[in-house]
């Protein structure tokens, strides 16, 4: 079945750091790919999605490109802040109906200091 | 920007028992979503819901869990009887479309604990 790979459970950074969360996918359509983001207390926000095989997400200084050829969706951000401390989900959104599900990665823990 | 809301945050049981759990969706939203995150693993998809039918579940939604949206009110999950393996945080989410949109706004999870 469909899957999302997070290995990177967590990411210590510091301020201006790069920023690079590693995230593979599993499918045998056309999915589209998201990344969510997770702030303590709340649910999962909509960070980026991208819908179409080799373009690139924007948002908020964060970035992702959907690359079929190898099945990768990495986020990245050229220089995080404190604020970016959170929890990031890479996933898809696989099937043809309009009543879809959401297949999350396990989520990679980022934590920036000061 | 539009809220989920969900109620009780935290809920506190002994096996066996029924619970529900109430997911206040945006106010025109259409479609309607229960997701299960165990501590420390992914979140997963229950069910969907449109027009009052549930569309898509997956296999964690078992024969002791129900979903409804009485008269456009809060949309419920119950569950009856409760087991130990239920214990997670449970969230809601909706959204105005559907896969036209696909953007799914998620409330702030309850946090169950069956005892």
């Amino acid at each position: 079945g469909d899957s999302v790979t997070q290995k990177q459970g967590q990411v210590t950074l510091s301020e201006d750091d790069f920023l690079f969360i590693n995230c593979t996918y599993s499918t045998t359509t056309y999915p589209t790919l998201f990344w969510y983001v997770q702030y303590p207390g709340q649910g999962p926000q909509l960070l980026l999605k991208v819908t179409t095989a080799n373009n690139k997400g924007i948002s908020r200084g964060f970035e992702a490109t959907y690359d079929k050829g190898t099945t990768s969706f990495h986020l990245q951000k050229a220089s995080v802040q404190e604020s970016d401390s959170a929890v990031y989900f890479c996933a898809l959104v696989d099937g043809d109906t309009n009543a879809y599900k959401v297949i999350f990665g396990k989520g990679t823990h980022l934590h920036v200091l000061p | 920007g539009p809220k989920v809301l969900q109620i009780p945050s935290h809920q506190i049981i002994d096996m066996g028992q029924m619970v529900t759990l109430n997911c206040d969706p945006v106010s025109n939203h259409l479609y309607f979503y229960w997701y299960k995150q165990i501590l420390g693993q992914q979140m997963e998809f229950l069910v969907n819901f449109y027009n009052g039918k549930v569309m898509e579940k997956s296999k964690l939604f078992k024969d002791q869990f129900s979903v409804e949206r009485p008269d456009g009110s809060y949309f419920t999950l119950k569950i009856q009887p409760t087991a130990l393996e239920d214990s997670a945080v449970y969230f809601c989410a909706s959204s105005l479309g559907g896969r036209r949109i696909m953007k799914q706004y998620f409330g702030p999870g309850t946090r169950l604990t069956v005892l």
